[in-house]
């Protein structure tokens, strides 16, 4: 059962324009929903992310968006650039008793913007 | 700052055979994941180590273990070793929740 979902295999926008990359996921007990970037044989790098008491997240050309009811969250990067090109990564946690977090993880979007 | 390392780089085993991988965090943050990411499933959460600690644990069998020492740096080893755990291997050295850093991996490749 994939509590994190990412539909979107892949997406292609235009340099300059808005990318928008969507996510959902099913356990609403998740505290706190992340957003990975990934280049080939490197490790994600964190990007932003969202405590589940709010509904937005501003950070430069990053946007990240979260609708509760919904169970839905969107990362928007504005204007798109070449170097945005990579898999971008969902993910959610949740904060244990233990004062532990994993993250679950989306399948991933790969991202191409194009010149 | 120096980054999360993590060695070796790239292993090949063979079926039966065990491997331990390192992972050292950055400096100050006492938290440490693992992660194994295959094309299949994604990446999957392994376990977390805090203070010398293991504090949550994935759905992995027995096989997969891990431990953290005094300085925080972290070993996973894998025993019994399967076609199916080639994979890349990612530790993740975290002060808080909200911001958990990757290392490059540990790609190993079991034949």
């Amino acid at each position: 059962d994939q509590q994190v979902k990412q539909n979107s295999p892949s997406l292609s926008v235009q340099e300059g324009r808005i990318s928008i990359l969507n996510c959902d996921y099913t356990n609403s007990m998740f505290d706190y929903f992340l957003w990975y970037k990934k280049y080939p044989a490197e490790g994600p790098t964190f990007l932003i992310s969202i405590s589940s008491i709010k509904d937005k997240n501003e950070d430069g050309r990053f946007t990240v968006f979260l609708n509760k009811s919904a169970k839905h969250l969107s990362l928007h990067i504005v204007p798109s650039q070449p170097g945005d090109s990579a898999v971008y990564f969902c993910a959610a946690s949740v904060i244990t008793g233990a004062g532990s977090y994993q993250l679950t993880f989306g399948k991933g979007t790969k991202l191409s913007v194009i010149p | 700052k120096a980054g999360v390392t993590q060695t070796p780089r790239y292993l090949i085993k063979t079926r039966g055979q065990q491997v331990t991988l390192s992972c050292s965090p950055i400096s100050g943050h006492r938290s440490v994941s693992w992660y194994q990411q295959t094309p299949g499933q994604g990446l999957q959460f392994l376990f977390e180590y805090f203070s010398e600690t293991q504090r949550n644990k994935g759905n992995f069998p027995g096989r997969f273990s891990g431990r953290q020492f005094s300085n925080s740096r972290s070993e996973m080893n894998v025993s019994t070793l399967e076609l199916g755990d080639s994979a890349l291997y990612l530790c993740v050295s975290s002060p808080t929740v909200e911001t958990q850093y990757f290392g490059p991996g540990t790609r190993l490749l079991v034949l």
